[in-house]
């Protein structure tokens, strides 16, 4: 099957802890994405990433970070800086980044949720 | 800022009905895409248009682009139950190297 996966579904932090969320695809996407969605909101960019050893900070990078280390993986620590981590965060992919020809592909989601 | 601001922000219709979701957004666009949501879960592509087209259809979906007016339109004929989620456009800049900006979206209810 192809696809993108996030895991996990459900997470819980407490404040001040660093928390890593996987995010996997099999689809042979160059381009990776992560975004940030809170309730009755639209998605908002944290970092995306057009190649692999390559990403960009997008509107909302402050107290996260990510790696792209091989082109099927690209996982994001929230940080203990980031001051509101509770989310809903969507991880996606698109054959290549470049100029957004194309569609991105969705993973499920991960929720976060920081006490 | 968001670029892409959907109209209404709910709708509720009765199966059978079609559904109309409309988009505006402020700078000039390499491309427009519709993506759906249910609740709790991933985003779903449902259609992408470019700016050098006004109109294009898949199965009941039928979205239109007026590059003029920047605004876009995503009509859902014969609406099903199945139907109910949220609907986001979502725009692509001439330079944003595939970086899509979301509009807030529109939750469609469709009842039995």
């Amino acid at each position: 099957d192809g696809g993108i996966t996030q895991s996990p579904k459900y997470l819980f932090r407490k404040e001040g802890q660093n928390v890593t969320l996987s995010c996997e695809q099999n689809l042979n996407h160059d381009a990776m994405y992560w975004y940030r969605q809170d309730p009755g909101q639209g998605l908002r960019l944290i970092y995306y990433s057009q190649i692999v050893n390559d990403f960009q900070k997008g509107d909302i990078a402050e107290g996260y970070s990510v790696s792209r280390e091989k082109k099927e993986s690209f996982p994001l620590t929230v940080t203990s800086a980031q001051k509101n981590p509770t989310a809903f965060y969507l991880c996606a992919s698109s054959i290549e980044g470049t100029g957004g020809r194309y569609e991105q592909y969705f993973g499920p989601g991960t929720r976060l949720t920081v006490t | 800022s968001q670029q892409g601001e959907e109209d209404p922000q709910a709708l509720s219709i009765q199966e059978g009905e079609n559904a109309t979701m409309n988009c505006s957004y402020k700078t000039s666009i390499n491309n427009l895409q519709w993506y759906r949501q249910n609740s709790g879960r991933g985003l779903v592509h449902l259609i992408l248009i470019r700016s050098n087209e006004r109109e294009k259809h898949s199965g009941r979906l039928r979205v239109t682009l007026d590059t003029s007016k920047k605004s876009s339109s995503l009509l859902i004929t014969a609406s099903r139950a199945a139907d109910t989620a949220s609907y986001f456009c979502a725009t692509v800049g001439g330079t944003s190297y595939g970086k899509l900006t979301f509009g807030q979206g529109t939750i469609l209810t469709v009842h039995p």
